[in-house]
């Protein structure tokens, strides 16, 4: 299986602050790489989906780059529903898996 | 608008079969793939296994051969079957649609439900 580790586990960020998170693939992937966003009690949402596509109806703060392995979530000017859980997802190769998330909270 | 829902039994005990449908409306489930997304409480995301229309199916190996995902095109429905259930496929259970236009990805889910193994 292919192994997502994603960094960092957790961060604390304000209002308007730009957040990076990262995602590195145990092999190469390519570009298929998703991200999901998720609140509590809801399900997650597609955000970005082959590492830069932004899926519609997402805001454009919201942006993706990467390949091969290494691969980065950037937030710009967070605002307060961006406060949730983010997930990264590879579909090179079944079984699909996921990272295990960055909580991004408050500061 | 597609929309998904799952039902089913919210309690299940031990070593007994988890069955769980999904609902689809607002589109045709006779294209795409439809997948089992599972998480178990404050855990991450765990990808079960995903139907085509035709009713072919792919599942990850780690469900060995306790899975089978099987589709009711007359009924727009796909459904779960988890066989010899424990404590550890306590869950939220979501299913999701999967596009695959320039990649593979999840792109509508369920609300999700959550699932208890319990006697």
């Amino acid at each position: 299986d292919i192994q997502m580790t994603q960094s960092p586990s957790s961060l604390s960020a304000s209002l308007g602050d730009t957040v990076t998170i990262t995602c590195r693939a145990s092999q190469t992937i390519t570009n298929y790489l998703n991200w999901y966003q998720q609140k509590p009690g809801k399900a997650p949402k597609l955000l970005i989906y082959t590492a830069s596509s932004l899926q519609s109806g997402v805001p454009s703060r919201f942006s993706g780059s990467g390949s091969g392995t290494d691969f980065t979530l950037t937030i710009s000017s967070l605002q307060p529903e961006d406060f949730a859980t983010y997930y990264c997802q590879q579909s090179d190769r079944t079984p699909w898996t996921f990272g295990q998330g960055t909580k991004v909270e408050i500061k | 608008q597609v929309q998904l829902q799952e039902s089913g039994p919210g309690l299940v005990k031990p070593s007994e079969t988890l069955s769980l449908t999904c609902t689809v409306s607002g589109g045709s489930i006779s294209t795409y793939y439809w997948s089992w997304i599972r998480q178990p409480p404050g855990k991450g995301l765990e990808w079960i296994g995903y139907i085509i229309y035709s009713g072919n199916t792919h599942y990850n190996p780690s469900f060995n051969s306790r899975v089978t995902i099987f589709v009711d095109t007359s009924k727009n429905q796909f459904s779960l079957k988890l066989s010899s259930v424990t404590a550890a496929d306590t869950a939220v259970y979501y299913c999701a649609r999967e596009g695959y236009a320039g990649g593979r990805r999840f792109d509508y889910w369920g609300q999700g439900i959550l699932v208890t193994v319990s006697s």
